[in-house]
């Protein structure tokens, strides 16, 4: 139980184009998820926080309307990076928590979404 | 700002030996506390989550353990195997809603 899929895996887009990567709790109710990314060599950095039908809660110089995040639902979280640019370039991994119990305490990662923008 | 520094960052180990990788944390009100492996290009792997309110927690191999006076925690891994070679994250949660503040990792390489 708790897994937690992203989609696309991989995605290579063109400069000043708008990509979505979609996050999804397969087996559990995601009351939160976070969206984290990753440059090269480096560890995982906090974006924003995202709760169910509420506006999400960007971490500081992460520009909000840039890296657009909708929770519409207790299963699905979307990330929307708009007007791509090269330095967008990263990988981007979400994760999922659920409402009790382990499922409340635990935050479960998804396979990440590799951005490459030329 | 919450600071997570993770030592050795990286580490060559034969085959067979125990070892034990280092978390620090500057934030000693914490609410849990995730190990993590990471593979080449993939994602997160969760191995092993100790609350606030423990100090240890074991999973076959593994045994993490958490010291919130001191802001520690290791992680011990028995027996290594070629399988274990991956990068190994700790990451940090301050509270119930927070996400988490991950160090920058431990690089493991176990030879055969």
């Amino acid at each position: 139980g708790a897994v937690v899929s992203q989609h696309p895996s991989r995605v290579i887009c063109k400069s000043g184009t708008s990509v979505k990567i979609e996050c999804r709790s397969l087996d559990f109710q995601a009351t939160t998820m976070f969206w984290y990314r990753q440059f090269p060599k480096q560890s995982l950095m906090l974006m924003a926080t995202s709760n169910e039908g509420s506006k999400a809660t960007y971490e500081q110089g992460v520009e909000k309307d840039k890296f657009l995040i909708n929770h519409a639902s207790l299963t699905l979280s979307t990330l929307t990076v708009t007007s791509a640019h090269p330095e967008d370039s990263s990988f981007y991994i979400c994760s999922a928590r659920g409402t009790s119990g382990r499922l409340g305490n635990e935050q479960f990662f998804g396979p990440g979404t590799r951005l490459t923008v030329l | 700002k919450q600071e997570v520094t993770q030592i050795p960052a990286a580490l060559s180990v034969p085959e067979g030996e125990n070892l034990v990788l280092n978390c620090s944390f500057t934030d000693s009100a914490i609410y849990n506390l995730q190990w993590f492996r990471q593979d080449p290009g993939k994602g997160l792997t969760s191995l092993l989550l100790i609350q606030s309110s423990q100090r240890e927690q074991t999973s076959g191999r593994l045994n993490a353990s958490l010291d919130k006076s001191s802001g520690r925690s290791t992680l011990y891994i028995a027996a290594s195997q070629p399988g274990d070679s991956a990068t190994y994250l700790c990451g940090r949660s301050g509270g119930g809603a927070d996400g988490l503040t991950f160090g920058k990792g431990t690089h493991l390489i176990i030879q055969p």
